[in-house]
C-alpha cells in the first residue's frame, strides 16, 4: 500500500499557480519523495523529486517541509495539458530502486 | 534518444488464455519494471529484471513472468488468464539499481491495453 496520501482532486485556472499536497508522515531519513503524473491514455512521466531542499526543474517545483513529513509541488502557470493524475511516492532506493508503489494520486484539472 | 515502446497497444483474449507483452527500453537504459493499472488506479509493481534476471517481484502469482533479453528489451507473459487481469500494463525503464536516486526516474511506455473476455 502506499504511504503517501494525497487529495483525491482538486482544480485550477489557466495561467495561475497548481499547488498539490502530499502527505508521507512516515517517510524515512534516506527516503526521497517523486513526483509523477499521468495524462490521459499514456504513461506516467516523471516530474520531479527531492530529499530534502527545495528542487525546481523546468516543469515544476518542489517543496518539503523541514520535518520532511509533507510536500508540495507547484506548477507555476498551469496549462490545459497539465490536466492528469499526479502521483506523490516515497522510496528508499536501494533493493527498492524501481519498485515505485503508487497511490491514488490527484486529478489536477486546469479550467480555461 | 527514442523513448520506451510497447506492443501491442490493445488486445483482447479470453479467460484461461497466454498472452505476451513486449517492450524496448529507452536508449541509455539496462533496467525493466513492468506495472499493472487496473481501471480507475494506480500502477501496482509487477516485476523487475536487471541483468536478464528477475530483481523483485510485487504481490503478483507465478503465472506472471517475464524475460530481459541482452538489447535491455523485455517481455511480460501471463498464463491462465483471469477476468481481473484486465488492466493497462505499463513498461519502465531506468538506470541500473542501486546507488543513485536517480535510478527511481523511470520512463514509461503508454502501455498495452488487455481485456480478458
Amino acid at each position: 500500500d502506499a504511504k503517501t496520501t494525497q487529495p483525491p482532486s482538486m482544480d485550477c485556472a489557466e495561467g495561475r499557480a497548481a499547488n498539490l499536497p502530499c502527505n508521507h508522515s512516515t517517510i524515512s531519513g534516506n527516503e526521497y519523495v517523486y513526483w509523477y503524473r499521468q495524462i490521459h491514455s499514456q504513461g506516467p512521466q516523471y516530474i520531479i523529486h527531492g530529499l530534502k531542499n527545495n528542487e525546481t526543474n523546468e516543469m515544476a517545483s518542489l517543496i518539503i517541509t523541514e520535518d520532511r513529513k509533507s510536500s508540495t509541488l507547484i506548477l507555476p502557470h498551469a496549462t490545459l495539458r497539465d490536466t492528469a493524475v499526479y502521483y506523490c511516492i516515497d522510496n528508499a532506493g536501494g533493493t527498492s530502486y524501481g519498485k515505485l508503489t503508487f497511490g491514488q494520486g490527484t486529478i489536477l484539472t486546469v479550467h480555461p | 534518444e527514442t523513448g520506451v515502446t510497447q506492443s501491442p497497444t490493445h488486445l483482447i483474449k479470453t479467460r484461461g488464455q497466454q498472452v505476451t507483452l513486449r517492450c524496448s527500453s529507452q536508449s541509455g537504459h539496462n533496467t525493466v519494471s513492468w506495472y499493472q493499472q487496473a481501471l480507475g488506479q494506480g500502477p501496482q509493481f509487477i516485476f523487475q529484471y536487471y541483468r536478464e534476471e528477475e530483481n523483485g517481484r510485487g504481490n503478483f502469482p507465478p503465472r506472471f513472468s517475464g524475460l530481459q533479453f541482452p538489447n535491455y528489451s523485455s517481455e511480460l507473459n501471463v498464463n491462465a488468464l483471469e477476468l481481473d487481469d484486465s488492466a493497462l500494463y505499463l513498461c519502465a525503464s531506468s538506470l541500473a539499481p542501486g546507488g543513485n536516486p536517480g535510478a527511481n526516474v523511470l520512463t514509461f511506455g503508454a502501455g498495452s491495453r488487455l481485456t480478458v473476455l
